[in-house]
């Protein structure tokens, strides 16, 4: 099965930098990669997410990038803010898998993040 | 109104009890999950259903078991709560399409005494 790992598990940062969480997937198969926000206290909310026909996506401060070669991808945040400060994961799915696989995500393992005024 | 939502939001337990976790969606998606979250491990899949009549085990199925009593509401009982089952517990829901993307509930954070 999938296998997903996303580092680092925490990063700091000060206001207004750049932020960036990397995670590498096992199965050349997948082909959907979201990325989700987890606030204190409440569950993971999507992001961004990105499908393997495209190498990069925006939202105004927030990129990901995609590349299947490698089998990496990555969460760009600039011009970060202290309300960006979250827990986020990463995750890869087939959703044409067949299978054990069908309709399920992996999860990476979570980046603490941590912007200081 | 929240899309996914979660009872209770916190639950403190003495081991050997039995405890029901419940979610219930408005979304009208066919597909919901459990998870459990634990520090460093983040989501891992406990029981998934892709319909009423359709129930899944995911990677850490012991001691745990579910029930899907309607399109809209999926339960996770722990039979026997035990302390290292101590854990934050979130519901997902998902919809069938060209994506997977899932949408989570609140959470119930469970402690086990």
């Amino acid at each position: 099965g999938e296998n997903v790992e996303q580092h680092p598990s925490t990063l700091s940062v000060q206001e207004g930098d750049s932020a960036v969480i990397k995670c590498t997937y096992s199965d050349s198969a997948s082909n959907y990669f979201p990325w989700y926000k987890q606030e204190l206290g409440k569950g993971p909310q999507l992001i961004i997410d990105i499908r393997s026909n495209v190498g990069e996506k925006k939202d105004q401060r927030i990129a990901v990038t995609l590349n299947k070669t490698a089998k990496h991808f990555s969460l760009h945040i600039t011009e970060t803010q202290p309300e960006d400060s979250a827990v986020y994961f990463c995750a890869a799915s087939n959703p044409h898998a067949g299978g054990t696989s069908y309709g399920k995500l992996t999860f990476g393992q979570g980046t603490i993040l941590t912007v200081h005024p | 109104d929240a899309d996914v939502t979660q009872t209770p939001r916190n639950r403190i337990t003495k081991t050997g009890k039995r405890i029901m976790l419940e979610c219930s969606q408005t979304k009208g998606h066919d597909r919901m999950y459990w998870y459990r979250q634990d520090p460093g491990l983040g989501l891992r899949l406990i029981y998934y259903s892709f319909d009423v009549k359709d129930i899944n085990k995911g990677e850490i199925s012991d001691g745990y078991s579910v029930s899907r009593q309607a399109q809209a509401k999926f339960s996770l009982s722990l039979e026997s709560a035990i302390p290292n089952q101590t854990a934050l517990y979130f519901c997902a829901t998902a919809g069938t399409g060209s994506t997977d993307t899932q949408y989570f509930g609140p959470g119930t954070r469970l402690t086990v005494l």
